[in-house]
């Protein structure tokens, strides 16, 4: 079965440190990967999407995600983090037709100053 | 920029009541979703819909109803809220998966439903 796993249910990190986020899936064909982050009392808005090509994929505000398929991983990463970063950010895979998507449970960001 | 809007925010039910979400998208997106948020869970898919009257069960469709008389609405109707369906309702929008390319969801703000 379709599956995506975010192992870490909170992370906190210090503002100016680097960040990585854990997700891996479970998807029998070729997967479309997605990140998607959620502000307090927000919708979730679309961070970077993988589906093909390049194995590395940039998104906006400064994330990026490396696919690696020997290891069923898209993780998700920040070079410097700021205060503005703190969010719950989700992974998600597309799974079958009609534009279906499988979610993580969500990865809950802190940022200390 | 792709809009999708949903009519409240907040709404607070009573046990027993019949229950109306609205969501609203502004770019001709033939799919449309309605999840649910609760904590620990991610999002999980009720409905969804890739046409005019056409529905498809999600994950977790028991206790909802959905409706889509036009292209732009998509109605998520609960005939009789409980308190296990409180919980933060997301709308969504999407172009067709066209090549077998999946294309990206589009998301409304979300509204937080509370059944008393």
């Amino acid at each position: 079965a379709q599956s995506v796993t975010q192992p870490d249910i909170h992370i906190t990190v210090s503002e100016g440190a680097s960040l990585e986020l854990r997700c891996n899936y479970s998807y029998g064909a070729t997967p479309y990967l997605f990140w998607y982050v959620q502000s307090p009392g927000q919708g979730l808005q679309l961070l970077l999407k993988y589906f093909s090509g390049d194995t590395l994929v940039q998104g906006i505000k400064g994330f990026e995600a490396e696919f690696k398929r020997s290891q069923s991983s898209f993780n998700l990463r920040k070079p410097s983090v700021h205060w503005s970063d703190a969010a719950e950010y989700f992974c998600a895979v597309g799974a079958g037709g009609y534009n279906k998507l499988i979610f993580g449970a969500g990865t809950r960001l802190a940022v200390h100053p | 920029d792709v809009k999708v809007t949903q009519s409240s925010r907040y709404l607070v039910k009573r046990t027993g009541e019949k229950v109306f979400l609205e969501c609203v998208q502004d770019m001709d997106h033939e799919n449309m979703f309605w999840y649910r948020q609760d904590p620990g869970l991610g999002l999980r898919l009720i409905y969804f819909s890739y046409d005019v009257k056409m529905k498809e069960k999600g994950d977790i469709p028991e206790g909802y109803s959905v409706s889509r008389e036009k292209k732009e609405r998509f109605s998520l109707i609960l005939e009789s809220a409980s308190t296990n369906q409180t919980s933060m309702y997301l709308c969504a929008s999407s172009l067709p998966r066209l090549a077998g390319v999946a294309d990206t969801q589009y998301f409304g703000p979300g509204t937080r439903l509370t059944v008393l």
